[in-house]
């Protein structure tokens, strides 16, 4: 079965960091990007950034650069989203999710067509 | 970052159409970036419902269709059902790599 499954709910302090993760199955993991995305509590869906696991090859939102790290381990089928310092308004639902389709310097035609289960992140302050 | 705009909020009754409405610079026709539409269900994952502005995945209802004009991209719902009460998402390409997520809309059926 083609899958995107999550780690586990997170209950952290401020200060503290956190690594969750979204491991792919069912299909070629390195082959197609994984992005990232955040929802607060009774908010909408916010593009966080994504991640090619093939190389690496990394991109943000100027909202969330310098606030997150997204890495991946294509051995093991898992892209990562990392906090070194988490703050209460970190607090959200994450979702992970693959990019289907393809993008060009002239046109970008993709979508994200599997999601994950989502992990819910709470930090007290 | 370019923002997409969606009413908050949109209402129907049974068997009734309906249309959500996404509006932004990263849609214009001029940019050659598609449009994609995902539907949340409360305490769950979205799900992707439209992409490249007009196509359906396997498995979404005919029910489901999707366009864009200039820089306006539509959902619209034909013969509402219950379940069809859910968040919609509008969702396209903006730079550099980088997608963007309107604010979403609430039906209400």
């Amino acid at each position: 079965e083609v899958q995107l499954q999550q780690s586990g709910a997170e209950v952290r302090k401020a200060g503290e960091s956190l690594k969750i993760s979204c491991k792919g199955s069912g299909y070629t993991f390195s082959s197609q990007w994984i992005a990232w995305v955040r929802q607060m509590p009774g908010k909408g869906l916010e593009w966080m950034g994504i991640i090619y696991p093939g190389d690496s090859d990394t991109s943000y939102s100027p909202s969330f650069q310098g606030q997150v790290s997204i890495s991946a381990d294509k051995s093991f089928s898992i892209a990562y989203l990392q906090w070194s310092s988490l703050k209460a308004s970190d607090t959200a639902m994450y979702y992970c999710a693959r990019r289907e389709g393809f993008c060009t310097n002239a046109r970008c035609y993709a979508y994200f067509d599997l999601w994950g289960q989502g992990t819910l992140v709470t930090v007290s302050s | 970052q370019s923002a997409l705009i969606q009413p908050a909020s949109v209402s129907g009754s049974p068997g009734q159409s309906i249309t959500i409405s996404c509006t932004g610079a990263s849609i214009d026709v001029e940019t050659n970036n598609r449009v994609s539409w995902y539907q949340q269900h409360p305490d769950k994952a979205p799900k992707l419902i439209i992409y490249e502005d007009s196509k359906r995945p396997s498995g979404v209802s005919s029910r489901f269709s999707g366009s864009k004009s200039g820089n306006t991209a539509s959902l619209t719902i034909s013969g509402l059902q219950a379940e069809d009460e859910a968040d919609y998402y509008c969702c396209s390409y903006v730079t550099n790599n980088v997608w963007v997520f309107g604010g979403g809309t609430k039906l209400t059926v």
